[in-house]
């Protein structure tokens, strides 16, 4: 069953380092999204992403934060300078028609 | 923007029990799933369902969209149940919006 890939499942990275966490979308589907929680809270959405732009995005996503389909495949999401609140677990998700979505396995992205 | 609102937040339960999650939306919806965030924080696809029911196994959902709630039943739970569930609503195909979740616990 195809299944949305990211990677990697851990990083652990400085204060003021940048991130890059990587997902494979499921291959036949046009919208992409970002969400992150925080340890013990909810899902809360970032960013969606069509037709090689953002069609929406939340008031966390701000300019530290940056997406990319850098080919036919990837879709990426940079953390510029990283700050102890950004831990968090980082989801990607997929849809091939804006309606239901397939969620990653998550990265789990701690900021030290 | 629009309200999700679960209950309850914390259930435990003895195997083989029978338990009703709702989950109440402040606004009409386009969307509507139900998820199991598993242990290692995954979160599993349980039921896409804007409207109707739907079963799965021992699982089953229903949504009144008109009344603006959903509700996922699980019969004879399971130790491997347990864990979080979320219920998120979208009103545009753009975002989803997560409930606070409910923390089912099955004991053995």
């Amino acid at each position: 069953e195809p299944e949305v890939t990211q990677t990697p499942s851990h990083q652990v990275t400085q204060m003021g380092q940048e991130v890059i966490l990587r997902c494979v979308p499921i291959s036949n589907h046009l919208y992409f999204y970002w969400y992150r929680q925080i340890l013990g809270q909810k899902v809360e959405f970032l960013v969606s992403f069509y037709n090689n732009e953002i069609s929406e995005k939340s008031e966390i996503f701000d300019d530290q934060f940056s997406v990319e389909r850098p080919d036919g495949s990837n879709f990426t999401l940079k953390i510029r300078s990283t700050k102890l609140e950004d831990s968090a677990m980082y989801f990607c998700a997929s849809s091939v028609n804006a309606a239901e979505a397939f969620f990653g396995q998550g990265t789990r992205l701690t900021v030290v | 923007g629009i309200q999700v609102e679960q209950s309850p937040p914390d259930l435990i339960l003895q195997e083989g029990a029978n338990s009703t999650l709702r989950c109440n939306f402040s606004d009409s919806v386009n969307n509507l799933q139900w998820f199991h965030q598993n242990p290692w924080g995954q979160l599993i696809n349980l039921f896409y369902i804007p409207s109707g029911t739907k079963q799965n196994g021992r699982l089953s959902a229903t949504t009144v969209a008109t009344e603006r709630y959903s509700l996922l039943y699980i019969s004879s739970s399971q130790t491997t149940d347990s864990g979080v569930y979320f219920c998120a609503v979208d009103r545009s195909g753009s975002r989803l919006t997560f409930g606070e979740g409910t923390q089912l616990t099955v004991n053995p």
